[in-house]
């Protein structure tokens, strides 16, 4: 098991175009959680799922921003009409839906909108 | 409102010498705690946890953190702080649905 896999680590991309991360989490985890950290900030919470069904989202995903995970497994992070604003380092964790237990998080992505 | 507050935005320390950095919370519901490490560029590593039981937890590197109900706070500790521990630690607090509050974290210095 190589822990979660965040791809790409880094993605340069120009005002407007969109942009999409992949996370694959470990293995047998079926929770899947999306973070937002910004530069001198802690992460900050976007959306989760339980299996295939996203069960949260945060009031910071906007409506250009798209997460999914189709088969339970793998996730991806959709992001349209990319602005300025959204530069940030994108964090993928994962997770078992079972009581005291701990989520382990990717590498992250880190995006650079200019 | 749920929150995790991190009064220390830097602390610096010589090697050698003690740590403790403070953190404080306000959560609805009974508590799931949490301190991460996070080196430049990098994901979050878990550095600790707190469930239930021992309010005295463990951790790898030689850190423990003390949960205080009564003052709302897990204070993260380390009896003598090795160069290898500079680095940005980030207390978080969360639920069943394992979903992460996480403070703004606490870069340490750590003077030769």
């Amino acid at each position: 098991d190589t822990g979660v896999s965040q791809n790409p680590r880094h993605k340069i991309t120009k005002r407007g175009q969109n942009v999409t991360f992949r996370c694959d989490p470990i293995s047998e985890h079926n929770r899947l959680y999306w973070y937002r950290q910004t530069l001198g900030q802690g992460p900050e919470f976007l959306t989760y799922f339980q299996n295939e069904a996203q069960l949260e989202k945060s009031r910071l995903l906007s409506d250009r921003f798209s997460a999914e995970r189709p088969k339970g497994s793998f996730s991806t992070l959709e992001i349209q009409r990319t602005e300025q604003g959204d530069s940030a380092m994108y964090l993928c964790a994962s997770s078992l839906a079972t009581d005291n237990t701990e989520a382990f998080f990717g590498q992250g992505t880190r995006l650079t909108v200019v | 409102a749920q929150s995790v507050t991190q009064p220390d935005i830097h602390i610096t320390v010589s090697e050698g010498a003690s740590l403790e950095l403070r953190c404080n919370y306000s959560y609805g519901a009974t508590p799931y705690l949490f301190w991460y490490v996070q080196s430049p560029g990098q994901g979050l590593q878990l550095l600790l946890k707190y469930f239930s039981g021992d309010t005295l937890v463990q951790g790898i590197k030689g850190f423990e953190a003390e949960f205080k109900r009564s003052q709302s706070s897990f204070n993260l500790r380390k009896p003598s702080v090795h160069w290898s521990d500079a680095a940005e630690y980030f207390c978080a607090v969360g639920g069943n649905t394992g979903k992460l509050i996480f403070g703004q974290g606490t870069t340490l210095q750590v003077k030769p």
